[in-house]
C-alpha cells in the first residue's frame, strides 16, 4: 500500500547538505500535508517535520521540509554524524483512506 | 510525561490469534486519535489501523481489513489490536502512536514497540 516513493540511501559528509524526496499523487501528497519522521535503529521514530514544513521543539533548524505539488522534500543542511538515521515520509491518502509511508531513505554521513 | 507502552506480543502460530494493548499516560488520552503501526524486520513504516477519539470512525490497511480489530477504552487510556488470523507477513513491531490535535498522521509520541512473530 505504500505508494509514497523515496530514495532507497543518500549519503553525504559533514557540513554539507543533502535532500531527500518524496515523492505521491494527487489522492496524498498534493491535498494533504507531509510529515517526516527520523529512526535511529533499534528505535521508535521520532517526529521531526509536521504539517508540511513546522519542525516540532527541540528538533534543530537544520531541517527544514517543504511541499509541491504531489511531491515534498526534507532538507538536512550542516549535516553531522548523529543525522545518520532512516527518514520516512508520510501522508493521509484520500482515495485509500489510510496513512501512507514512503519506503524510507537511509542517510550515510560519510 | 506523554507515555506509550505496547504489550502482548509473542510467538504465534499462523492462523491464530494475538491481542495487542497500548497503555497511555501523561495525557488526555480521549482527546487524541491513535494509530497503530508496524515494522517488519529491517523493512520500512507500515500504517495499520487508526481510531477516532471515541471511537466511532476507524480505518484499516488494506493487508489487514477483516482480520485485525483496533478499539479504545477511553476509561483505561488503552487501545488494542486485536489480531486474527494472522499470516508470516504480519510478522512485525507493532507501534501504537498518538497523532498531533488536528492532524491526520503527525505521530507525536509512539511507545517503543511489541514484537509479533508469526510461525510455526
Amino acid at each position: 500500500q505504500s505508494v509514497l516513493t523515496q530514495p532507497p540511501s543518500t549519503s553525504e559528509t559533514p557540513g554539507q547538505s543533502v535532500t531527500i524526496s518524496c515523492s505521491g499523487s494527487s489522492s496524498n501528497i498534493e491535498k494533504n500535508t507531509v510529515n517526516w519522521f527520523q529512526q535511529f535503529p533499534g528505535t521508535a521514530p521520532n517526529l521531526i517535520i509536521y504539517r508540511n514544513d513546522q519542525r516540532p521543539s527541540g528538533v534543530p533548524d537544520r531541517f527544514s521540509a517543504s511541499k509541491s505539488g504531489s511531491s515534498a522534500s526534507l532538507a538536512i543542511s550542516g549535516l553531522q554524524s548523529e543525522d545518520e538515521a532512516d527518514y520516512y515520509c508520510a501522508a493521509w491518502d484520500d482515495t485509500l483512506n489510510a496513512v501512507l509511508f514512503g519506503g524510507g531513505t537511509k542517510l550515510t554521513v560519510l | 510525561e506523554v507515555q506509550l507502552a505496547e504489550s502482548g506480543g509473542g510467538l504465534v502460530q499462523p492462523g491464530g490469534s494475538l491481542r495487542l494493548s497500548c497503555v497511555a499516560s501523561g495525557f488526555t488520552f480521549s482527546s487524541h486519535w491513535m494509530h497503530w503501526i508496524r515494522q517488519a524486520p529491517g523493512k520500512g513504516l507500515v500504517w495499520v489501523a487508526r481510531i477516532e477519539k471515541d471511537g466511532r470512525t476507524i480505518n484499516y490497511a488494506d493487508s489487514v481489513k477483516g482480520r485485525f480489530t483496533i478499539s479504545r477504552d477511553n476509561a483505561q487510556n488503552t487501545v488494542y489490536l486485536q489480531m486474527d488470523s494472522v499470516r508470516a507477513e504480519d510478522t512485525a513491531v507493532y507501534y501504537c502512536a498518538r497523532v498531533v490535535l488536528g492532524s491526520r498522521n503527525a505521530f507525536d509520541f509512539w511507545g517503543r514497540g511489541t514484537l509479533v512473530t508469526v510461525s510455526s
